[in-house]
């Protein structure tokens, strides 16, 4: 079972609608947790980053949120926009170690 | 792309042949990290280091080694390549640990 496990694979929406993407995760506790945006063919870029004592974090149109009671973090898009067309990736820093553990993304395509 | 750059953004090899990626940084930042990307998995970490000859494993280290001779440049160099390790490749830099990763744009590497 991996150890960050994202839902949905893939969503499409529509160009100006909401959308939550979910992240499970088994590491507990960890330093901090974090979103990346990959855009298709160019690296990752941090969206946001959550220690374990927050439960938000905004940056612009997306939010981040975490439960640490059921290890849960979600990502909210609000307005979408053509340009969030991307995967979107979370990740989970142990405590004391560089070794971040990632998930496998969700693809996310916003059509107009 | 904060300041790093990698080379070659793609190439081409054939099984058996040695290859080298390196990756570049302008930020002067003391960890650097490589890891690699493929369909069904989250990145992984190949090696990472954490100072001028100061190197590590990651989770999926065998096959390639890695070395760090001056600040700015971390070189991966895959000893003899096998189509197992066709893949993209993405060098990321930090500050220091827990801190934010910057990654950088991507090698595509097929092995044939």
């Amino acid at each position: 079972k991996n150890q960050v496990e994202q839902s949905p694979q893939s969503l499409i929406i529509l160009e100006g609608k909401n959308c939550t993407l979910q992240c499970n995760y088994t590491v507990s506790p960890f330093s901090n947790l974090r979103w990346y945006k990959q855009d298709t063919g160019r690296g990752p870029v941090s969206l946001t980053i959550m220690t374990f004592s927050e439960n938000t974090k905004s940056n612009g149109r997306y939010t981040a949120t975490l439960d640490a009671d059921t290890k849960q973090s979600s990502l909210h898009i609000t307005a979408s926009q053509l340009s969030d067309s991307a995967s979107y990736i979370c990740v989970v820093n142990p405590p004391n170690t560089d070794k971040l553990i990632f998930g496998t993304g969700t693809r996310l395509q916003v059509f107009p | 792309d904060a300041g790093i750059t990698q080379s070659p953004r793609h190439k081409v090899t054939e099984t058996g042949t040695p290859v080298t990626l390196r990756c570049h940084q302008t930020e002067n930042h003391r960890y650097m990290y490589w890891y690699r990307q493929d369909p069904g998995h989250g990145l992984r970490l190949i090696h990472y280091s954490y100072g001028v000859k100061d190197t590590d494993k990651g989770e999926v280290s065998d096959g390639y080694s890695v070395s760090r001779s001056k600040t700015e440049d971390f070189l991966l160099t895959l000893e003899s390549a096998t189509s197992s390790q066709t893949s993209v490749y993405f060098c990321a830099i930090s500050e220091g640990r827990g801190n934010e990763q910057y990654f950088g744009p991507g090698t595509r590497l097929t092995v044939t």
